[in-house]
């Protein structure tokens, strides 16, 4: 079955550094979500993308899609205190599943 | 707004014992999902439901059954619950146009 793989596990930057999580996909996929998790809560919609290549920016967050469909960055440049949590990239593959396959998260961490 | 409620929020059973978890969003989607998230594995789709009267297996559906005869609730039961069931339960939906999914705040559950 589909497999999403997201690396590192876990990230501690100081505050003012940049963040980068990486996900792969064993499949072709769709289109790729990524979500932020606070400690504590429930995940909360990021952002999907759905064209080869694509990138997108929220403020610091930039996104981005492989030209193979198949792995997918958030970046985050400049971390503050309130991008603790943890981030997780999903995957709805090509074959017409309707339900998300989801990575295993990175858990960010910033000292202030 | 409510959106995704799900209850209880906490629940301790003893191993053998019976629960079921209500999710409710009164978004009016059609699709719902229950996931469980363990620590370092990010979520797992339990079972999802594309539409009242249908359900659908996820990853990890053996020990658990769904129900959705109203188009807003969506039931998770244990039937016999074990210790490896201990986890956090989202459940999730989100309407068959749109991308973004809302969760529930998790349902805390633990088997002793």
């Amino acid at each position: 079955g589909q497999q999403v793989m997201q690396i590192p596990q876990y990230q501690h930057v100081q505050e003012g550094e940049d963040f980068t999580t990486y996900c792969n996909s064993s499949t072709t996929l769709s289109n790729i979500q990524w979500y932020k998790q606070r400690p504590g809560g429930h995940p909360v919609f990021l952002i999907q993308l759905v064209k080869s290549g694509e990138v997108k920016k929220q403020k610091r967050l930039t996104f981005q899609f492989g030209e193979a469909k198949k792995n997918s960055s958030l970046h985050i440049t400049a971390t503050q205190t309130t991008d603790v949590g943890t981030y997780f990239c999903a995957g709805r593959g090509d074959t017409g599943r309707r339900a998300l396959t989801f990575g295993s998260g990175t858990r960010l961490q910033v000292q202030p | 707004n409510a959106g995704v409620t799900q209850t209880p929020k906490f629940r301790v059973l003893k191993t053998g014992q019976s629960m079921t978890l209500l999710c409710a969003q009164d978004m009016n989607h059609e699709y719902m999902y229950w996931y469980r998230q363990d620590p370092g594995m990010g979520l797992r789709l339990i079972h999802y439901s594309v539409g009242e009267g249908t359900t659908a297996k996820g990853e990890v559906p053996d020990g658990y059954n769904v129900s959705r005869l109203k188009k807003q609730n969506f039931l998770l039961g244990l039937e016999s619950a074990a210790p490896s069931q201990t986890s956090v339960y989202f459940c999730a939906s989100r309407d068959s146009s749109g991308n973004t999914i809302y969760f529930g705040e998790g349902s805390w559950l633990t088997v002793v």
